[in-house]
């Protein structure tokens, strides 16, 4: 069984352009979830979907993040416009009765 | 909010030696509890978790964590380590309760370099 796939694994992109972060999720689970991990700080949680629904996006930091997950598939997390401090780790989980988690995206702001 | 504290940021062992990673959290309900480990270029997994029942749960890799409700305590160990086990651990809990969506709160992460 495949597992949580993200793409890229790496992005370097420019004060004020734009990113779209990709997760594909384990075949099968309505549950996916986005968290975010700062260098040097704890992995904090973005948003929640329930196959193609939003239930829970306390913790989007602004409206400069837009996350969908059209079908209830895979889900894409954009960036527009990137700011320095959205630099970090990106990860992705998806769960049955336990959240498995993608390799991340590492996003670096210059 | 519930928060979760991680008292040690870096931990150097040598092989062999035993390991305690201190975590607390601090909520006042129940509580779902979880240690993630996350080895060098790999994915975060699951180490293990507590639910209910025997507050000593034992995890993959012959860690071992004990949830102490009254100190809001689950403290990792494991009686000898392994170079193997050079990781970044994480303790995460999610609230238990009804369409609580389990979303996880984390703690900053402790490194455990194991040297030879």
């Amino acid at each position: 069984e495949a597992g949580v796939t993200q793409f890229p694994s790496h992005s370097v992109i420019e004060k004020g352009q734009t990113v779209t972060l990709r997760c594909d999720p384990i075949s099968g689970h309505d549950n996916l979830y986005w968290y975010r991990r700062v260098m040097g700080k704890e992995i904090k949680f973005l948003l929640h979907f329930v196959k193609e629904s939003k239930q829970d996006e306390s913790g989007m930091p602004n409206n400069r993040f837009l996350a969908e997950r059209t079908g209830g598939t895979y889900s894409t997390l954009k960036v527009q416009p990137a700011e320095l401090e959205d630099s970090g780790v990106y990860f992705c989980a998806s769960r049955d009765y336990e959240q498995y988690f993608g390799p991340g995206t590492r996003l670096t702001v210059t | 909010a519930q928060s979760v504290s991680q008292h040690n940021h870096h931990v150097i062992l040598s092989e062999a030696a035993s390991l305690e990673l201190g975590c607390n959290y601090s909520y006042g309900g129940t509580v779902n509890l979880f240690w993630y480990v996350q080895y060098p270029g790999q994915h975060l997994q699951l180490l293990l978790k507590y639910f209910s029942g025997d507050p000593l749960v034992k995890g993959i890799k012959g860690f071992e964590a004990e949830f102490i409700k009254s100190k809001f305590s689950f403290n990792l160990r494991k009686p000898s380590v392994q170079w193997s086990d050079t990781a970044e651990y994480f303790c995460a809990v999610n609230v238990s309760i009804t369409g609580g969506g389990n979303k996880l709160t984390f703690g900053t992460g402790t490194q455990l370099k194991v040297e030879l």
